[in-house]
């Protein structure tokens, strides 16, 4: 079946990186944009940023400018997220997920994010 | 950005009733070239990743029981649940996916009274 699989737990230190992997497996990897999505502590979810497993290009939200680096490596069907210098304000559930679309003859419609990855918590404290 | 705002914030129907939650974007997220609203539900329990309920604000996913449905188009949407269940109780979040940032709403919580 259609699944996403993350990486497990991590605790770290403010200022230190995460690299979060995200393992695709029952479809195309490269043929759906990969998401990532996180949910903070009495917040809500926001969106991170996306990228393209076809040709690698990312999209990120500007709160995250320069502290994000998604890749894939479509050799093993996997994403990766990385998050640098770290803060408490990072402590939250990362998600992954599969940006679904419908294909016409001439385009994709994006449609939402229909498969998850089941989360990797990533506490940050000194 | 694109601002989505969630009302209420909290609601607790009784089982077997009716639970609306409106969402509402601070521009028009209406894709002119197949016009439909680039407007997607989610539903979140504890423990869970979020569950895509709703897209183009009414077309339901597959598998989602049709107690879920959605409407609204351009700035103002709804997600209703008929005839709320117990394992409904969750908080449910509105996203647009009209323009990046991809933004989502606050959330709503939804009990049982």
């Amino acid at each position: 079946q259609v699944q996403l699989v993350q990486s497990g737990a991590e605790v770290k230190k403010p200022g230190a990186s995460v690299r979060v992997s995200c393992s695709a497996s029952g479809y195309i990897f490269s043929s759906h944009y990969i998401q990532w999505v996180r949910q903070t502590p009495g917040q809500g979810l926001e969106w991170m940023g996306w990228i393209s497993p076809e040709t690698g290009d990312t999209n990120f939200a500007q709160k995250f400018q320069g502290r994000v680096t998604l890749t894939r490596d479509t050799s093993i069907n996997t994403a990766y997220m990385e998050l640098s210098r770290l803060t408490s304000d990072d402590t939250a559930v990362y998600y992954c997920a599969r940006e679904g679309f419908i294909s016409t003859a001439k385009t994709k419609y994006f449609y939402g994010m229909d498969v998850w990855g089941q989360g990797t918590t990533v506490t940050v404290s000194s | 950005d694109i601002v989505m705002t969630q009302s209420p914030d909290s609601l607790s129907v009784s089982l077997g009733e009716r639970a609306t939650i409106n969402c509402k974007s601070s521009q028009s997220i209406l894709y002119s070239s197949n016009n439909k609203n680039f407007l997607s539900w989610y539903q979140l329990k504890p423990g869970q990743p979020p569950k895509l309920l709703v897209y183009w604000a009414s077309t339901r996913e597959s598998g989602v029981p049709d107690r879920f449905s959605g409407s609204g188009s351009g700035t103002d949407f709804t997600l209703t649940i008929s005839n709320l269940q117990a394992e409904d109780v969750a908080l449910y979040y509105c996203q647009q996916f009209y323009l990046t940032p991809w933004t989502f709403g606050q959330g709503t919580k939804v009990e049982i009274k």
